[in-house]
């Protein structure tokens, strides 16, 4: 079976410094990955997808960038983070093949608290 | 660019009450569409989703939605509520074209009072 994994949980950092959040799936290979930030009252807001390795697509102009090192490693960063990059980011995987299920597949998230 | 709106942010229900959520999206070409809840304090988890044939569709917990495709709507029903089944529910689109990317809502959050 396949299982997704962010870490670490909670993260409190100062305004300035820098992030790496990183998100693994095991039991699949090739899947297409996805980080979301969700905020209260706003959904999730869809940040950078994968469908391969050193492929990134970003949605949302901002202070963060994604990489994918690994077929099934997924890492958020920030150089310097603001205030505002505070919130509850998701990562998801869903299966790379066409044809197959588009039902995405989330990790338990990383509350993030920029101070 | 594709969009999706769930008209009620907030709503609150006894149990035994039935259960409508609505969504609409906007996009003119083959879609899927989805439906997502979270459960205090657990992952976001699928609930039920629509790829094609039979328009009205059947998830976990007692929950279905109808895809109406004139109206471009997908709303999630279920005729009794219970109390486990507070959470919030965001609505999904994922355009066939599009193909990689899904779009959520702004999610739902629903208290059930016992």
């Amino acid at each position: 079976s396949q299982t997704i994994h962010q870490w670490p949980a909670t993260l409190v950092q100062p305004v300035g410094s820098p992030l790496s959040l990183e998100c693994t799936v095991e039991g699949t290979s090739n899947p297409n990955l996805y980080w979301y930030r969700q905020a209260a009252g706003r959904g999730l807001q869809l940040l950078f997808y994968s469908v391969g390795i050193g492929q990134i697509s970003s949605e949302v102009p901002q202070n963060l960038s994604a990489s994918r090192p690994q077929d099934r490693q997924f890492i958020l960063s920030s150089k310097k983070l603001l205030l505002s990059d505070s919130g509850f980011y998701l990562c998801a995987w869903r299966r790379g093949v066409a044809g197959e299920s588009y039902e995405q597949y989330f990790g338990p998230g990383t509350r993030l608290t920029v101070t | 660019a594709q969009s999706v709106s769930q008209h009620n942010h907030h709503v609150i229900l006894s149990e035994a009450a039935s259960l409508e959520l609505g969504c609409n999206y906007s996009y003119g070409g083959t879609v899927n569409l989805f439906w997502y809840v979270q459960y205090p304090g657990q992952h976001l988890q699928l609930l039920l989703k629509y790829f094609s044939g039979d328009p009205l569709v059947k998830g976990i917990k007692g929950f279905e939605a109808e895809f109406i495709k004139s109206k471009f709507s997908f709303n999630l029903r279920k005729p009794s509520v219970q109390w486990s089944d507070t959470a919030e529910y965001f609505c999904a689109v994922n355009a066939m074209t599009g193909g990689f990317k899904t779009i959520f809502g702004a999610g739902t959050r629903l208290f059930v009072k016992a």
